[in-house]
């Protein structure tokens, strides 16, 4: 079935590597998304990769997918206070490109 | 250039109601898709329209629907409102139908049902 997952809270010091993880279930994934959403926000597509894709960097963003284990992260270096909100994993399918499925969120805090 | 516009930003029914919501994709997008986001249910896929046309929906009933304009403009209705409604619609826009290119949300209609 169509599942996404990720664990929902991480705390880091501000200046520290954050790493956020993610599992989904369905093979079929053509793309993964990571996407942030601040308080009163919508969601703004941070970076997305292609299933046969292992890594993808962007300034100091890192996402690496691990297609076997169905495992995809995101690697934020240097965090800052300006990274705090909840980070959403996505897939869309071969089946239905159109319709993206989202995990429940990882809610992201800097502390000093 | 502008992006997605959702209006309004926020509403509040009364149980019973029937409610529209507004999407203005960015310039130039012809694919818009609406999801839920709840506290309980998280982010959940509504239904897509590309070229006025609806190309997939997700699983809720028949009193959620929508429509798109020629303009690429797109709204979605919910009638007979629940207390179960209450929630975030976000709106996203894409160039295309399918998500090669991704998609660009709104800051999304907070709706409140009473």
């Amino acid at each position: 079935g169509e599942d996404v997952e990720q664990s929902l809270f991480l705390s880091v010091r501000e200046g520290d590597s954050s790493v956020i993880n993610c599992t989904y279930t369905d093979s079929s994934s053509t793309y993964l998304y990571w996407y942030k959403q601040e308080p009163g926000a919508g969601l703004q597509l941070l970076t997305y990769i292609f299933s046969n894709m292992d890594m993808k960097q962007d300034q100091r963003l890192t996402v690496l997918l691990n297609k076997k284990d169905k495992h995809l992260s995101l690697r934020i270096a240097d965090t800052q206070t300006g990274d705090s909100a909840i980070y959403f994993c996505a897939e869309s399918l071969y089946s239905s490109a159109s319709k993206i499925i989202f995990g429940s969120g990882t809610r992201l805090s800097i502390r000093p | 250039k502008a992006g997605v516009t959702q209006t309004p930003r926020y509403l509040i029914k009364t149980r019973g109601q029937q409610v529209t919501l507004s999407c203005s994709p960015i310039s130039g997008h012809r694919s818009v898709s609406w999801y839920q986001q709840t506290p309980g249910q998280g982010l959940q896929f509504l239904f897509e329209y590309f070229s006025e046309t609806q190309r997939n929906k997700g699983n809720f009933p028949g009193r959620f629907s929508g429509r798109q304009f020629s303009n690429s403009r797109s709204e979605m209705n919910v009638s007979t409102l629940e207390l179960g409604d209450s929630a975030l619609y976000l709106c996203a826009s894409s160039l295309e139908a399918g998500t090669n290119y991704g998609y660009t949300f709104g800051s999304g209609t907070r709706l409140t049902v009473v």
